[in-house]
């Protein structure tokens, strides 16, 4: 079983159409998570971080719930410049800053 | 502006070469990072340092070796040792070695072989 586990998609969404993505980690003592995009065939670029309580930029809402093992990502009124591959990250506790990244979910958003 | 390089953009490799990737950045960040990314699967960690003249192993050593002389600066060599170097190498930092610090990544370079 992968560390980290996402639903490869991909999403095909009509523009202004919410969107969610799920993921699930194995590690219960994992202690930060992150949501990052990837455009294809560039790099990864942070998304924003997600904390316990739920966070909210703009439209993109990230919801953890450590209990299940399982974080999420909620875009709403979707832009055709969302379509990316979203990667959920997880960090484990102790030593370095190591992070687990999931496969990632491709979005397609069409007009 | 403040980033990190990584150069070159492609690369290619001949049987029993030696290939070095460079990552350069100027963020001032101690920690530092080598990924390989293979189509349909999450990064994997080749490297990392986590402050100047110490690296350790990250889960996919073999067949790469790194150094980190200069705060700035962490190359990632590809031996001949690595049958299967195809692959999209990415280079990352942060500023420090704890988990909730995320990691900022360089533009990536592509390794084929010829």
């Amino acid at each position: 079983r992968k560390e980290v586990e996402q639903d490869p998609g991909p999403f095909n969404v009509p523009e202004g159409a919410t969107v969610a993505f799920n993921c699930t980690y194995s590690n219960s003592a994992s202690q930060s998570f992150f949501w990052y995009r990837q455009d294809c065939r560039k790099e990864p670029k942070l998304l924003m971080s997600v904390y316990s309580s739920g966070n909210e930029d703009g439209r993109f809402t990230a919801q953890l719930n450590r209990a299940s093992q399982y974080i999420s990502l909620l875009i709403r009124d979707s832009k055709l410049s969302d379509s990316a591959t979203y990667l959920c990250v997880v960090s484990r506790s102790g030593g370095y800053n190591k992070l687990i990244f999931g496969a990632g979910t491709r979005l397609a958003v069409h007009p | 502006d403040g980033g990190i390089t990584q150069s070159p953009k492609y690369l290619f490799r001949k049987e029993g070469q030696n290939v070095t990737l460079s990552c350069e950045q100027n963020l001032n960040h101690d920690a530092m990072y080598w990924y390989r990314q293979d189509p349909g699967q999450g990064l994997r960690l080749i490297y990392y340092s986590q402050i100047v003249n110490d690296f350790q192993k990250g889960d996919i050593a073999e067949g790469y070796s790194v150094s980190r002389e200069k705060k700035e600066s962490f190359p990632l060599t590809v031996t001949s040792a690595q049958k299967n170097p195809t692959a999209f190498y990415l280079c990352a930092s942060s500023i420090g070695d704890r988990g909730n610090q995320p990691q900022h990544f360089g533009d990536g370079t592509r390794l084929s072989i010829l």
